[in-house]
């Protein structure tokens, strides 16, 4: 089944490590987005890519990098987690075409502490 | 001006009623219109998408489109309190989909 993959579900962690959040999708869709989001409140757009070997920055400010190397695979990483990272990292994907929503994983909620 | 506007709410409906949830828009040139919902600590769920202007039906959910006025609206009939949701608009600006903050939908049983 086609789908789209977030792990971990859940990730309590401490304070100076780094993590990597991992994001796969079956689709084949060239479009992959990430979206931190905070309880109640809205989404933001940290990273987005449109295929492989092409990553942006999104409109919040993130000390976050991702990578895409694979079409189905757009992982994202903190390299020393510190408390205010403790949020929801939602992945998204699309087909490319200005037609098609967007996709999301179950997320990753990250606690640092 | 936020680029997609909603309603924070709580919008409350009783359970069987109309609910009614609203969305204005910045870019006029927007061509494509996308309504999600989301659970209390869920993803967004994508439910409707709209293109041309006037009515798109599925089910219980219907989204209408008013490009003139820059506006786009849900309606949910038979409203259940399994409704109960934040429902996210989304318009589609140049290469990405531009979302509001959602209006939080509370169905009274």
């Amino acid at each position: 089944e086609a789908d789209i993959y977030q792990t971990p579900r859940y990730l309590v962690i401490g304070t100076g490590k780094k993590i990597t959040l991992e994001c796969s999708q079956t689709m084949g869709h060239d479009k992959m987005y990430w979206y931190q989001q905070d309880p109640g409140m809205e989404l933001h757009l940290i990273h987005y890519s449109y295929g492989v070997n092409s990553t942006e920055k999104g409109d919040l400010s993130s000390e976050s990098t991702v990578s895409r190397i694979r079409t189905e695979h757009f992982p994202l990483t903190l390299e020393s987690a510190r408390p205010s990272h403790t949020s929801q990292y939602l992945c998204a994907s699309s087909e490319s075409g200005g037609g098609f929503g967007y996709t999301f994983g179950s997320g990753t909620r990250l606690t640092v502490v | 001006q936020k680029e997609v506007e909603q309603n924070s709410g709580p919008l409350s409906v009783p359970e069987g009623a109309i609910a009614s949830l609203n969305c204005t828009y910045s870019d006029r040139g927007s061509q494509s219109f996308f309504w999600y919902r989301q659970y209390s600590g869920k993803s967004p769920e994508l439910i409707m998408s709209i293109y041309s202007n006037g009515d798109q039906e599925d089910g219980r959910f219907t989204a209408q489109l008013n490009k003139a006025s820059q506006y786009v609206s849900l309606l949910i009939r038979d409203s259940q309190p399994s409704d109960s949701a934040t429902y996210l608009c989304a318009v589609r600006a140049t290469n990405k989909l531009i979302f509001g903050t959602g209006t939080l939908l509370a169905v009274q049983p």
